[in-house]
């Protein structure tokens, strides 16, 4: 597709469940991010790829957090042991990476709101 | 440590009148820094960016690096322009990692 995919778009867990966040980055995207975005807030980054290396996961909350992109495309967010305060709107983002010493600016996904309940 | 912030979480003008969102950033480097702007019911995406030095929809923001601001102004404001506004920060490229640091946002209305 021409632009960043998540799925789903709506996720109800109760407490103490598991669950897995989806991440369709553009296609050629070297770059993908993570945000958590509680309400009324802005994004704050949970972590970072380029193609399939982590090279930075300090925005994780707690080791219930992890996140991977196996083949350097799509990419999972998984939660454990799911709490409240999980609940927030999930979002993804790619980019192309540097140019020229700048960055390109993100490609944003419609976001995952996860209730936790 | 990067912090942005935008003063005002609520703004409210008349169409046709001058806009002026705040934001001022903590960054002792060369920040990037990025307005993105979110319509509602529709994903976040990229208004514009300091070192395009450019003009979107008649919004222009300009990096003040000794009052470390970058606030976005409109002359005269559209309804279509009502949207939540969000400033955000990146490292300069020397500094390397990519992510984005947010403010809060401010939600822009404009009255007929």
């Amino acid at each position: 597709g021409a632009g960043v995919s998540q799925s789903p778009r709506y996720k109800v867990a109760k407490r103490g469940q598991d669950v897995a966040l989806r991440c369709d980055p553009i296609s050629g995207h070297v770059s993908l991010f993570w945000y958590q975005q509680a309400l009324g807030q802005g994004p704050e980054f949970l972590t970072y790829f380029q193609n399939e290396a982590q090279l930075d996961k300090s925005g994780l909350p707690s080791d219930r957090f992890f996140a991977e992109r196996p083949e350097g495309s799509v990419s999972t967010l998984k939660i454990q042991r799911t709490q409240q305060e999980d609940s927030a709107v999930y979002l993804c983002a790619s980019s192309l990476g540097r140019r020229r010493g700048h960055n390109y600016g993100y490609t944003f996904g419609s976001g995952t709101r996860l209730t936790v309940v | 440590a990067q912090r942005v912030t935008q003063p005002e979480k609520l703004l409210s003008v008349f169409k046709g009148a001058p806009v002026e969102l705040k934001c001022n950033y903590s960054y002792s480097g060369s920040p990037e820094l990025f307005w993105y702007v979110q319509y509602s019911r529709q994903r976040l995406q990229l208004l514009l960016r300091h070192i395009s030095r450019e003009s979107i929809k008649g919004f222009t923001a300009d990096l003040n690096k000794g009052e470390t601001s970058f606030h976005l102004k409109k002359p005269f404001a559209q309804e279509e322009d009502s949207a939540m506004y969000y400033c955000a920060l990146a490292r300069g490229f020397l500094q390397g990692a990519q992510k984005l640091v947010f403010g809060q946002g401010t939600r822009l209305t404009i009255n007929p």
